[in-house]
């Protein structure tokens, strides 16, 4: 079935430092890829997403780009923020459409 | 505003005590359903609802129950929690589960703790 890695955390930075947070797929198909933030105690958000190969989602600075060569939607931001701090997750949606499957998540810790 | 509640955002119960966490969405989506999230493993789904004449069991149903009397609400049931039912819980909505792309709108969560 469908399935979903990404990066072990946390992932510290200073701020305006580069980002780069590692996702790669395993799936039949060309499912639609996302990326969801969860802020401290909060749900999760909907920060980016990708319906097919080669489309680049965007949002708040931060882009992903849907790669069937390499089964990969890593995500990037060219200048990191405090605010940025949070949990970072990957997932796509499941073979019957029923279910987004994640990745366990990726905690960004940003210092000033 | 458009949103989707729980209630409650977190509780503390004891082994074999019936409960029920509810889930509303003013979205009027047809689709619905209940995720957990455990340190390490992510978000695992629980139950989900296609629509009101639908409900089926995710990839972690065991100890749970749904209910779906109307496209709203979605409560999820502990007939007898165990402590192993500890967790962070997510109601999630879409318009349909199944159109690519399309996307889930995530409750605030319910913290579990069952002792």
């Amino acid at each position: 079935g469908n399935s979903v890695t990404q990066m072990e955390g946390p992932v510290t930075l200073s701020e305006e430092a580069f980002l780069t947070i590692n996702c790669t797929y395993t799936a039949t198909g060309y499912p639609s890829l996302f990326w969801y933030v969860q802020y401290p105690g909060e749900g999760l958000q909907l920060l980016l997403k990708a319906t097919k190969a080669d489309d680049k989602g965007s949002n708040k600075g931060f882009e992903a780009t849907y790669r069937k060569e390499t089964t990969s939607f890593h995500l990037e931001k060219g200048s990191v923020q405090v605010s940025d701090s949070a949990v970072y997750f990957c997932a796509l949606v499941n073979q019957a459409g029923t279910a987004l499957i994640f990745g366990k998540g990726t905690t960004l810790s940003v210092s000033s | 505003e458009a949103q989707v509640t729980q209630n409650p955002r977190y509780l503390i119960t004891v082994t074999g005590k019936k409960l029920t966490v509810t889930c509303s969405q003013n979205m009027n989506h047809e689709y619905m359903s209940w995720y957990r999230q455990d340190p390490g493993l992510g978000l695992r789904q629980i139950y989900y609802s296609m629509n009101v004449e639908v409900t089926d069991k995710g990839d972690v149903p065991e100890g749970y129950k749904v209910s779906r009397k109307e496209k709203r609400n979605f409560p999820l049931i502990l007939e007898s929690p165990s402590p192993n039912q500890t967790s962070l819980y997510f109601c999630a909505s879409s318009s349909s589960g199944t159109v690519p792309g399309n996307e889930q709108f995530f409750g605030p969560g319910t913290r579990l703790t069952v002792l």
